[in-house]
This record gives structure tokens, sequence and C-alpha cells, in this order.
């Protein structure tokens, strides 16, 4: 089955502690990017990289991290977490960044306290 | 600047009654216009995209979205809404041009849909 995946789904840490939240598509996309969700702001683009080893910045990329070595697997890491990086976060992928039929990845819900 | 408007937060539709949600843009081209859906507790899905050719496109789900070039709208619409349409629908727009910050996909905001039995 076509899909992305991320892990974990929900996470609860600390202020400071580093984390890392995986995301891997299975469908050979070159687009992938990171957003998060927060109430009344919709969606948000942290990260996006169009292909191996090509990241650049979103709208909201401070406190973030992504690395892009293989085509499948795109992380996003959270150096030093804050509360304010509470949020809903999806990982999503696509052949192009065109906006067309972008599979999305079912979430992770990060709270940090 | 492009944008996306979605005027309305929330729509409230008796099951069996056609909907629309509705969706206007600016941007400074042409535009790509999609609608995507998340329901609970998942990820967004795509529903359907209007790139060029007919004004009125069909998606998944029994969805259509009719583009309309001197309103610039894009409004999603079905002839009779199912309570499993109850989600949250999002609008996104880009333009055609790759130039510069013309790539940038715009997302509305959202607006939730419930469907009422």
């Amino acid at each position: 089955e076509a899909q992305v995946t991320q892990n974990p789904r929900y996470l609860i840490t600390v202020t400071g502690k580093k984390l890392t939240v995986t995301c891997s598509q299975n469908m050979n996309h070159e687009y992938m990017s990171w957003y998060r969700q927060d109430p009344g702001l919709g969606l948000r683009q942290i990260y996006y990289s169009m292909n191996v080893e090509v990241t650049d910045k979103g709208d909201v990329p401070e406190g973030y991290k992504v690395s892009r070595k293989e085509k499948r697997n795109f992380p996003l890491i959270l150096e030093s977490p804050s509360p304010n990086q509470t949020s809903l976060y999806f990982c999503a992928s696509s052949f192009s960044d065109w906006g067309y039929g972008y599979t999305f990845g079912s979430g992770t819900r990060l709270t940090v306290v | 600047a492009q944008s996306v408007a979605q005027p309305e937060d929330q729509v409230n539709v008796a099951e069996g009654n056609p909907l629309t949600v509705k969706c206007t843009y600016s941007v400074s081209g042409n535009p790509y216009l999609f609608w995507y859906v998340q329901y609970p507790n998942r990820g967004l899905q795509f529903l359907l995209k209007y790139i060029t050719g007919d004004n009125l496109v069909k998606g998944s789900y029994g969805f259509e979205a009719e583009f309309n070039k001197s309103q610039t709208s894009f409004h999603l619409k079905k002839p009779s809404a199912l309570v499993s349409d109850s989600a949250l629908y999002f609008c996104a727009v880009r333009d055609k041009s790759n130039a510069g910050n013309n790539r940038k996909l715009i997302w509305g905001l959202g607006t939730s849909l419930a469907v009422n039995p």
C-alpha cells in the first residue's frame, strides 16, 4: 500500500530534550515536506525537500532541522524543543511540489512541557 | 501576494442536502487549485484539482468543484451530503509560474463541515 509513515503518533517530552520524528514514504516520491497544524493557523510549512540532499526552509523553520540522506526518509529534528513547538505535525510526499496528489502521514501530536 | 480564503469556519448541512464549501484565491498569474480533506485523527487526503480545461472538476467521494476565474473562486460541492462527509476541508492554490515564491503552495485555514443525520 502506498503510504507515508510517521512515528511516533503521540509524544510528550520535556523542554530541551532532543527528539526526532521520522517520516518514510514508499512511493519513490522526490518531493517531501513537513507541516505543523495549529488551531486558527491552519497548515504551515516547516521544511521541504525537492530530492536527496536538497532541503529548504518553509514558513516556520526556526527550531527545526531536517535531513534527506535517502529518497524515502525525511526526519524532522527538534534539537531543543520548547513549549511553543507543541503542535500536530504532518509529513507529506509527492512526485513534485505542484500541490497535486500530496500523500500525508497520519500525523504526530507533540506536547512539550 | 498570493492568498487563499475560506470564509466559513464551519458549515452545517443536513444529510441528503447539497453542500458547498467556499474558497476564494488570489495569485499573480494563473492558478492551480486543490481541495484536500482531513478526517478526524487522520492526515489530509487529496480530493480534486483544477489545472486547466473544464471549469467543473470531479474528484473523490462524489465531490466536485467549479473554477470561476472572474470571481476567483473554487467552491467545493456535493449534490447529496453524507454524515461520513463530516471533516475538515482545505483549499490550496499555487501559481502556475515556477518563478520564485510563485512555487509556493498556499493553504486556506480550513472549513469544518458537519453533516447532521
